[in-house]
């Protein structure tokens, strides 16, 4: 299986910050690496797809970039509602799997 | 706009079988080039990747899980199903449906509710 690592597995901001979450795949994923927020009590949504595409809907303050094994969510002007955890996904290698997660708090 | 809803019991016991429905509106689950997937988070936990059904009926399963899961669609009632076998207390989660877009890359959107199912006796 391609064992997704987040890191970190928890940050505390501040609302206005950036933040920086990083995936990093165990093999090669290509640009198959998708970005979901989870809130507490709540499915998770989608935010990026194929690394650096925003879902519609989702505010440009939020960004994918990266390839091959190592991949960043960066959240610019962070907002109360953006507290929440992060998941990558890949979707190259079988079985599909997620990171671990990262949980947003407020500093 | 696509929605997912799942439904089944909340409480399984013990080496029973656990039976969820998901119910798609907005969407036709046998037309289109769409897979219809489950996913399950334990409490407090990751996701983990459970399997799909294709809407031509095919499915394919997490080769990490151990063969105790089964998904079916029911297209009369726009519904797509999972099974698990013989479940235990480890099989205690929060199940999620799904829909999977996209076409190699896939992303999974959108997400049903989810349902939490317990297994005790």
């Amino acid at each position: 299986d391609i064992r997704m690592t987040q890191s970190p597995s928890s940050l505390s901001a501040s609302v206005g910050d950036k933040i920086t979450i990083t995936c990093r795949a165990s093999q090669s994923i290509n640009n198959h690496l998708n970005w979901y927020q989870q809130k507490p009590g709540k499915a998770p949504s989608l935010l990026i797809h194929g690394v650096s595409t925003l879902q519609r809907g989702v505010p440009p303050r939020f960004g994918g970039s990266g390839s091959g094994t190592d991949f960043t969510l960066t959240i610019s002007n962070l907002q109360t509602e953006d507290f929440a955890t992060y998941y990558c996904h890949q979707t190259y290698g079988d079985p599909w799997t997620f990171g671990q997660g990262t949980k947003v708090e407020i500093k | 706009q696509v929605q997912l809803q799942e439904s089944g019991p909340r409480l399984v016991k013990p080496s029973q079988t656990l039976s969820l429905t998901c119910s798609v509106s907005g969407a036709s689950i046998n037309t289109g080039t769409y897979y219809w997937t489950w996913i399950r988070q334990h409490r407090g936990k990751g996701l983990e990747w459970i399997g799909y059904v294709y809407f031509n009926g095919g499915t394919y399963y997490n080769p990490s899980l151990r063969g105790r899961f089964s998904i079916s669609m029911d297209t009369s009632r726009n519904q797509f199903s999972l099974k698990v076998n013989s479940v235990t207390a480890a099989d205690t989660a929060v199940y999620y449906c799904a829909r999977i877009y996209g076409d190699y890359p896939n992303w999974f959107d959108p997400w049903g509710q989810g349902t939490l199912v317990t297994v005790s006796s």
